[in-house]
């Protein structure tokens, strides 16, 4: 399995308040993504990286922003939750040449009050 | 742009019967193709991917998928349904040039004893 862990694994807060989620990763692998999955929406891309410090949208990212000062390390903030967030995030990582796959992390389940 | 189409968001097997998940894309450009499956509270598993060359592409768990250009298809097939198949699949489209991927909404498939 690819060294990819989320943390927090649960988390349960209240609107308004600011939340970050970790991805580390192992693998050394340059991109970084971070989806979240809803029913019926499948998986939909937040943020993704291309690197240390390089950073794009994806399509759902408003409410969201993202940092990564080291390759290992992908952060997900949402600056001021709302009931809207309540989802499960997913972190993804890929490695150039590898005909765009990725390996996922075992999601962090987010709840918002 | 690309875009993933995946009919059926629950489907529903007999064990011992032909598993069929149906998947359609839209890509201007040769797609790469991926199966994905997600078993519950799990990320997402690699199951198979298209990217060049032979059109059938065998994957784990006795799954394989069959890349049908003229009709712009990715359909998985698995020729008898196990109890341990019961899971969300998911169907992602990617390019060459483009890390990014784009999923459909997913299938749950269940198996009926």
């Amino acid at each position: 399995d690819a060294g990819i862990t989320q943390s927090p694994r649960h988390k349960v807060t209240e609107t308004g308040t600011p939340v970050t989620l970790r991805c580390h990763q192992t693998e050394n692998h340059r991109y970084m993504y971070w989806y979240r999955q809803d029913p019926g929406h499948g998986l939909r891309l937040i943020h993704y990286s291309y690197g240390v410090k390089d950073t794009d949208k994806g399509e759902v990212s408003d409410g969201y922003s993202v940092s990564r000062s080291k390759t290992e390390d992908f952060l997900l903030t949402l600056e001021s939750a709302t009931s809207s967030q309540t989802s499960v995030y997913f972190c993804a990582i890929s490695e150039a040449g590898r005909h765009n796959e990725q390996f996922f992390g075992p999601g962090t389940r987010l709840t918002v009050l | 742009a690309q875009s993933v189409t995946q009919l059926g968001s629950h489907v529903s097997v007999s064990e011992g019967a032909l598993v069929l998940l149906r998947c359609n894309y839209s890509s201007s450009v040769p797609p790469y193709l991926f199966w994905y499956v997600q078993y519950p509270n799990q990320g997402l598993q690699l199951l198979l991917k298209y990217t060049t060359g032979a059109t059938l592409v065998k994957g784990i768990n006795g799954f394989e998928a069959e890349f049908k250009k003229s009709e712009t298809s990715f359909h998985l097939t698995k020729p008898s349904a196990h109890m341990s198949d019961a899971a969300e699949y998911f169907c992602a489209v990617g390019r060459f040039g483009n890390e990014k991927l784009t999923f459909g909404t997913g299938t749950r498939l269940t198996i009926i004893p």
